[in-house]
């Protein structure tokens, strides 16, 4: 059950240039969507997320894309640092209702390696 | 910064023992949640908790699973008679109230259990 997919299981990109990493979604019920930084033995850190009412959201180096007719989404770093060098989460949720808890459903994660 | 502190960080235990994993949420949340991630898999749901009762589980979360809030500060994960497939890095989040998913989640750091 595959519902968020993350294809590319590693990415490489030197410093200062612009690191794209992509997210699939196929459940249309996902109305919010996170990305999430993790480094080992550490727990997932939220840097990102974007409504499905929107097509780009911003924060400083960072900014998501949504494409929602193409279930697709990505997350662009830059100018990208060594310091971004982690496993980076896209993560989906949708609205059930006031009181349901909305759980995050993952990707597999894409390992990002920012080179000198 | 608040933060979501789990303990023990690491836990080894036998097969067939019980093993409770512990987290402190930040205070002032009100949706509790608890994650797996299998070496090399993607983080996977198991629960998610808020007024005192489970609003959510997945199909992972069998009879074996429990959860509870004991004193309003702690929220714990209690699995009765641990499997070798049970080993896993468990991290528990939380989140304050709004809409859907329009803050984002914290994560504690994460407890690793090891079935042996």
């Amino acid at each position: 059950d595959q519902q968020v997919k993350q294809n590319s299981p590693s990415l490489s990109v030197q410093e200062g240039r612009i690191s794209i990493l992509n997210c699939d979604y196929t459940n249309s019920m996902f109305d919010y969507f996170l990305w999430y930084k993790k480094y080992p033995a550490e727990g997932p850190t939220f840097l990102i997320s974007i409504s499905s009412i929107k097509d780009k959201n911003e924060d400083g180096r960072f900014t998501v894309f949504l494409n929602k007719s193409a279930k697709h989404l990505s997350l662009h770093i830059v100018p990208s640092q060594p310091g971004d060098s982690a496993v980076y989460f896209c993560a989906a949720t949708g609205k059930k209702g006031v009181r349901t808890a909305s759980k995050l459903t993952f990707g597999t994660g894409t390992r990002l390696q920012v080179t000198l | 910064e608040p933060e979501v502190t789990q303990t023990p960080s690491h836990q080894v235990t036998q097969m067939g023992q019980e093993v409770i994993l512990r987290c402190v949420p930040i205070s002032n949340h009100l949706y509790f949640y608890w994650y797996r991630q299998i070496l090399g898999q993607k983080v996977e749901f198991l629960v998610s908790f808020y007024n005192n009762e489970i609003s959510e589980k997945s199909e992972i979360f069998d009879d074996q699973f429990s959860v509870e809030r004991p004193d309003g500060s702690n929220f714990t994960l209690k699995i009765r008679s641990t499997k070798l497939e049970d080993s896993a890095m468990y991290f528990c989040a939380s989140r304050p109230s709004g809409g859907g998913g329009s803050y984002g989640y914290t994560f504690g750091s994460g407890t690793r259990l090891t079935v042996v």
